[in-house]
């Protein structure tokens, strides 16, 4: 039930192409939604995040799409661009942050 | 822009060994959190600490771990006796009381003989 479901594992897209990551969850007292980027060597820094109140979020190239009843959520990189290649957690609270096992992006030139 | 910070960067022991993780939270943060990643895997949470307590730890820190907040700036991790499997990534978060976000240090790597 603590569990966050994430896929794809990895990614590859072209530069200038939509990379979609997705995520599903049980429990239903989860009741914040962040999305992590982690590039090698350093720590989950917090690209994007939503309340469960809301369907969708963006800001600039990065979007999140909440759908509450099927308890799921998504990340959407617009225009991906090389710099983008990193890996992606997205996560879940509930007191504490569970985490997915992350998307390696590659974003080719 | 603060940030949070941990030392040592890279840490190498003997397995039966004691170590000693420290981080420096974001000055004004309140919750405090230390997390590993294993090579490869996912983020995992360890244990949470608020007002001078653990408010949170999940079933991965067992007696061998011990946190720890000795002044108004450290928060430490201790393992007393590190077996090979506690080789990972550690990470230091912190939050402040009003917003959700958490706050990942750069981690340290510790790695087990």
């Amino acid at each position: 039930q603590q569990q966050v479901k994430q896929s794809p594992q990895s990614l590859i897209v072209q530069k200038g192409g939509i990379s979609i990551i997705n995520c599903a969850y049980e429990n239903t007292a989860f009741d914040y939604f962040p999305w992590y980027q982690q590039f090698p060597g350093k720590g989950p820094a917090l690209l994007i995040a939503i309340r469960p109140d809301v369907s969708e979020k963006k800001e600039g190239r990065f979007t999140i799409s909440f759908n509450k009843s099927a308890k799921q959520f998504s990340l959407h990189i617009m225009d991906s661009q090389p710099g983008d290649s990193a890996t992606y957690f997205c996560a879940a609270r509930f007191q504490k942050l569970v985490f997915g096992t992350g998307t390696r992006l590659l974003v080719s030139p | 822009e603060p940030e949070v910070t941990q030392t040592p960067s890279h840490q190498v022991t003997q397995m039966g060994q004691e170590v000693i993780l420290r981080c420096v939270p974001i000055s004004n943060h309140l919750y405090f959190y230390w997390y590993r990643q294993i090579l490869g895997q996912k983020v995992e949470f360890l244990v949470s600490f608020y007002n001078n307590e653990i408010s949170e730890k999940s079933e991965i820190f067992d007696d061998q771990f011990s946190v720890e907040r000795p002044d108004g700036s450290n928060f430490t991790l201790k393992i007393r006796s590190t077996k090979l499997e506690d080789s990972a990534m550690y990470f230091c978060a912190s939050k402040g009381l009003i917003y959700n976000e958490q706050f990942f240090g750069p981690g340290t790597r510790l790695t087990v003989l």
